[in-house]
This record gives C-alpha cells, structure tokens and sequence, in this order.
C-alpha cells in the first residue's frame, strides 16, 4: 500500500539523549514536512525539504536536525538542544508544490 | 511568511446542527487544504481548495482568494465529526506549508 510511515508510534527517551523518528514515504513524493503539536495546540513547521539533500528551517527548527539522503526517507533527530521535546510529531509529504499534502499517523515523544 | 487564522477557537453544536469555520490567511495562496484531526491524532484530508468550492457529502468548502478566507461548511452535524479541523496554506514560490489555530468541535448526542 503507497502511504507515509512514521516509527516508532511511542517512543520514551531520557533527557540529554539524541533521538531520531523516522519518515519514510513509498508515494514518490519530491516534498516532505516536520511538524511539532503540543497538546491542545496547532501544528507547527519544524523543517522542510523540497527535493533530495535539500531542506529548509521551519519556524521551530532550533534544536532539531535533519537529512534527506534518499527521496522517500526525511529523518528527524531531536537533539539535547532542545529543552522541552515532549510532542507529538507528523510527517507529512506532497508530490510538489501545488498539490494536497498527506500525513503519517505521528510519533509520540516522551522525554523524561 | 503568510499568517493564518481560524474562528471560532472552539465550537458546541447539537447533533443536527449546521456550522461555518472560517480560515483568514495574510497572503495570496496556491494551496489551501483542510483537514480533520481525529481524537488518536490522525490528520484526515478533507479539501484540497486553493480557490472554488468543493463539496463531499455533508461537508462543503469554498475559498475566495481574492479577499483571502476559506469557509468549510458542515451539515447534519454528526458526533463522529467531533475533533480539530485546521486548514493549512502556502504561498507562491515556497513550499512552506503553514497551519492555523484550528478550531475544535464538539457534537454532543
């Protein structure tokens, strides 16, 4: 089935440890997307990438990194930077710019 | 970049009920989408309405991007149609996709 895949669906960290969530898409889409909501709140960009080993700061972009190695893969890490990582993160891709986007169920991060 | 805006914040409606949820955007857009975010978090693609109006059973959409607002029109209210509805846009000559506030609902039986 063509979707978007983020894993893992929980994941539970100690502070001051780099984690990374992982995107991978099989829909060959040229843009893919990082977005942070807390609870009861919107979604906001943390990154994004237009094309292969290319991507751009969102507007939450400090403490977190990014690659995009391969089209269909758009790794997240969030850094020790990053002072409160406990989120529910989306992944979300579209064919190009003038397009519907299409999200992944989401990773929940628990840092403790 | 473009700011973007939903009203209301949060809405109460009787099962049967219609409503109206507005999203103002600061910029002229290419894109413009809404979707419904279920209780487990999932982002549910409802329209994809740079402009026009669309419609898909008891839900409608219609973007007049000349005066920069989006309405998404809900009929025969449903509590299966309780949760967050947000829109999302972007401009021309970024790919820069940016969220509103959204505007939570809920159906009461």
């Amino acid at each position: 089935d063509g979707g978007i895949t983020q894993s893992p669906k929980y994941l539970f960290r100690k502070e001051g440890q780099n984690v990374t969530l992982s995107c991978e898409q099989n829909l060959n889409h040229d843009a893919m997307y990082w977005y942070r909501q807390d609870p009861g709140q919107g979604l906001r960009l943390i990154y994004y990438s237009q094309i292969v080993n290319d991507f751009q700061k969102g507007d939450i972009a400090e403490g977190y990194s990014v690659s995009r190695e391969k089209k269909e893969s758009f790794p997240l890490t969030v850094t020790s930077a990053q002072k409160n990582p406990t989120a529910f993160y989306l992944c979300a891709s579209k064919p190009d710019g003038y397009t519907e986007a299409f999200f992944g169920q989401g990773t929940r991060l628990t840092v403790v | 970049g473009i700011q973007v805006e939903q009203s209301p914040p949060d809405l109460i409606l009787q099962e049967g009920a219609n409503s109206t949820l507005r999203c103002n955007f600061s910029d002229s857009v290419n894109n413009l989408q809404w979707f419904h975010q279920n209780p487990w978090g999932q982002l549910i693609n409802l329209f994809y309405i740079p402009s026009g109006t669309k419609q898909n059973g008891r839900l409608s959409a219609t973007t007049v991007a000349t005066e920069r607002y989006s309405l998404l029109y809900i009929s025969s209210s449903q509590t299966t149609d309780s949760g967050v509805y947000f829109c999302a846009a972007s401009t021309s000559g970024t790919y820069k996709y940016i969220f509103g506030t959204g505007t939570r609902l809920k159906v009461l039986a």
